[in-house]
Parts: structure tokens; sequence; C-alpha cells
């Protein structure tokens, strides 16, 4: 079993649709929590942090439960340009060297018109 | 520009061949990370320092992969006799974070895309 878990997807979705993507993780003791983006062929680049009390982007909100191991990530009136894989990713934890960040295998998005 | 600066680019080398990949990372970024990413796969940690110090390797695939940052900054990240398994594109980010962990943001370079053939 991988650390971090995510929706297989893929996503299809219409524009202006919304859109949740979920992740789990497996040490409990992990102390940050990221969604990157990845285009296509391209290097994955920091969408946004996660914090515990939920936090929100324009159109994005990122939900954390420590108790469950679970984040979530929601997209509001997807855009043509949202198409894209998203990367859930755990940093540090038990028995983990603190910088060291553990990737999912992300989930990918395609919006269309 | 100021980000992540990996080379080359594209590398196809021959099974048993020797390579050697470059990662250039912010100024003045004190954590830098080697990260190997299959096809439709997530990024897999292999490597971490801080500074010229690698304080965890636990993630290099076998013996035959190596890296080191020796000053500090430019990091060289060498795989000894290819094989086929490992290719892959690698993956370097720098942060300015240290150790502690937090929530730093680490930028990525655009990846080597080796091809073993």
């Amino acid at each position: 079993r991988k650390e971090v878990e995510q929706d297989p997807g893929p996503f299809n979705v219409p524009e202006g649709a919304t859109v949740a993507f979920n992740c789990t993780y497996s040490n409990s003791a992990s102390q940050s929590f990221f969604w990157y983006r990845q285009d296509c062929r391209k290097e994955p680049k920091l969408l946004m942090s996660v914090y515990s009390s939920g936090n929100e982007d324009g159109r994005f909100t990122a939900q954390l439960n420590r108790a469950s191991q679970y984040i979530s990530l929601l997209i509001r009136d997807s855009k043509l340009s949202d198409s894209a894989t998203y990367l859930c990713v755990v940093k540090g934890g038990r028995n983990t060297n603190a910088g060291k960040s553990t990737f999912g295998d992300g989930t990918t998005l395609t919006v269309k018109p | 520009g100021a980000g992540v600066s990996q080379s080359p680019r594209y590398k196809v080398a021959k099974r048993g061949q020797d390579v050697a990949l470059r990662c250039d990372p912010i100024s003045g970024h004190v954590s830098l990370f080697w990260y190997q990413q299959a096809l439709g796969q997530g990024p897999e940690f292999l490597t971490y320092f801080q500074n010229e110090a690698q304080l965890d390797k636990s993630g290099l695939p076998s013996d035959r992969f190596f890296a080191e940052r020796p000053e500090g900054s430019v990091s060289t990240l060498k795989i000894q006799r290819t094989q086929q398994e490992d290719s892959a594109v690698y993956l370097c980010a720098s942060s300015l974070a240290l150790a502690s962990g937090g929530n730093t943001e680490a930028f990525f370079g655009q990846g080597t895309r080796l091809t073993v053939v």
C-alpha cells in the first residue's frame, strides 16, 4: 500500500462543473500537506498548502482531516485551464525525515468545453 | 531565470552506460531533493540534501545510484551501469526549508528524461 493514495481518475468534467479529489495518507505523524499541479510533460508546481482549519484560494478549497488522515481538494467553476494532474503531497512524519515529501500518483482532470 | 535548472533535458543511454544528471537549485536554497518519476506515477523520493550534507538517501533504489552536492549548491545524480528500469524523469527540487520541515514550497526543475535502450 502506498503511503499517499489518491482517487485514480481520470475525471472528465464540463466547464463550470465542481469537482472534488480525495487523498489518504498512512503516516499519522505527517506534518505538512500540499496539493501540487502537474501539466503534461512539465514539472510539478505548488497549487496550495493545506491547513487543519481548511483553506481557500479563489475557486480552490482544501480540507484536512487529521483524525481520518484524509485530504481533499475542491475545484469550483472548472476552467479549461484547470486540466492537469493534481498531486497530493505529505511531508514529514514518524520515522521520516522532516524535509521529505511523499507524493501520491496523482489524479488527472480534463475539463471539456 | 531564477528557477531550478536541470541538465541535460533529455538523455538516451545504452544499457550499462554511466550517466550524470545535474541540478542547479535556486540560489540560497538550503534543501535539495531528487525524485524519480515513472510514466503515470507520482514523483518518488530518492535523496535529500541540506546544504552539502546528504541527510536522507533512503529512496535510492540501488548502490548504482549516487548523489552529491559538494559545495552546497549544484548537485549531481549519477547512475552507474544503467538498466532499462532506470528509464524515467529525474526531478530536482529546492526549497528554503531546513530539516525542521514546515509549509515551505519546493520548486521543481523541468527534469531530465532518461531513456535507457
